[in-house]
């Protein structure tokens, strides 16, 4: 089976702080999508960042950012000037672009800014 | 825009009932969709893959005749709980995308409990 393994289950830290999150994955494709996505208590799916494989420059936006090393098949985000609000869990995703399967989730870190 | 409603957002039924969860995409025409079961602080499992006009194709381990899904037009996707069981009892959440390159947009969830 193709997996998502997020090592980190909790983080917390301290709200302005900056925090990275990692992931790893393991995949037999050459073209395919990562994404991070992010779960509030609501429990809403959130896409915070997306990254095509193929394209080497790291994706960002704003506060958000990704260290995507292709070789090493990891895929951390990095979050700057942590806020409360980011306080959720964060699940890392791939998917293989051109078929018709679903996201493959990692297990999710739960991440707590403290005030 | 690429707003996905899941309806309801909560459910109560006795068990041996059936309950249909409803997924629309409201803006966007979704020629694939998924149907996720998440239990609490775990993550997203993917149940089905449903394809417009076409029968879904269900993971493995996941009973087709209890997790009856049908994706009817474009932007609808249901997925019917047959004779439900506490068991089945989790937070379901659909996600749609318009091709095999954009990303999966989800819906708010329902929150199903079998009593």
């Amino acid at each position: 089976a193709q997996t998502v393994t997020q090592s980190q289950p909790e983080m917390s830290v301290q709200e302005a702080e900056t925090v990275t999150l990692s992931c790893t994955y393991d995949t037999s494709e050459s073209n395919y999508y990562l994404f991070w996505y992010k779960q509030p208590p609501s429990r809403q799916m959130i896409l915070v960042i997306r990254q095509e494989a193929y394209k080497q420059q790291n994706a960002t936006e704003n506060r958000f950012s990704v260290n995507f090393q292709k070789a090493a098949k990891s895929f951390s985000l990095k979050i700057s000037d942590s806020q409360l609000g980011d306080t959720a869990m964060y699940f890392c995703a791939r998917y293989s672009g051109g078929g018709a399967d679903g996201l493959t989730f990692g297990k999710g870190t739960h991440l707590i800014i403290q005030p | 825009g690429a707003v996905v409603s899941q309806h309801p957002s909560w459910v109560i039924c006795k068990s041996g009932t059936s309950v249909k969860i409803e997924c629309r995409s409201l803006d966007f025409q979704a020629t694939t969709m998924f149907w996720y079961r998440q239990f609490p602080k775990q993550s997203l499992m993917l149940m089905a893959t449903s394809n417009e006009g076409s029968k879904a194709t269900y993971e493995q381990g996941v009973e087709k005749d209890k997790f009856l899904i049908n994706h009817a037009s474009l932007t609808l996707s249901t997925l019917t709980v047959t004779s439900a069981h506490p068991e089945d009892s989790s937070f379901y959440i659909c996600s749609a995308r318009m091709d095999s390159s954009s990303p999966l947009h989800f819906g708010n969830g329902t929150r199903l409990t079998v009593t």
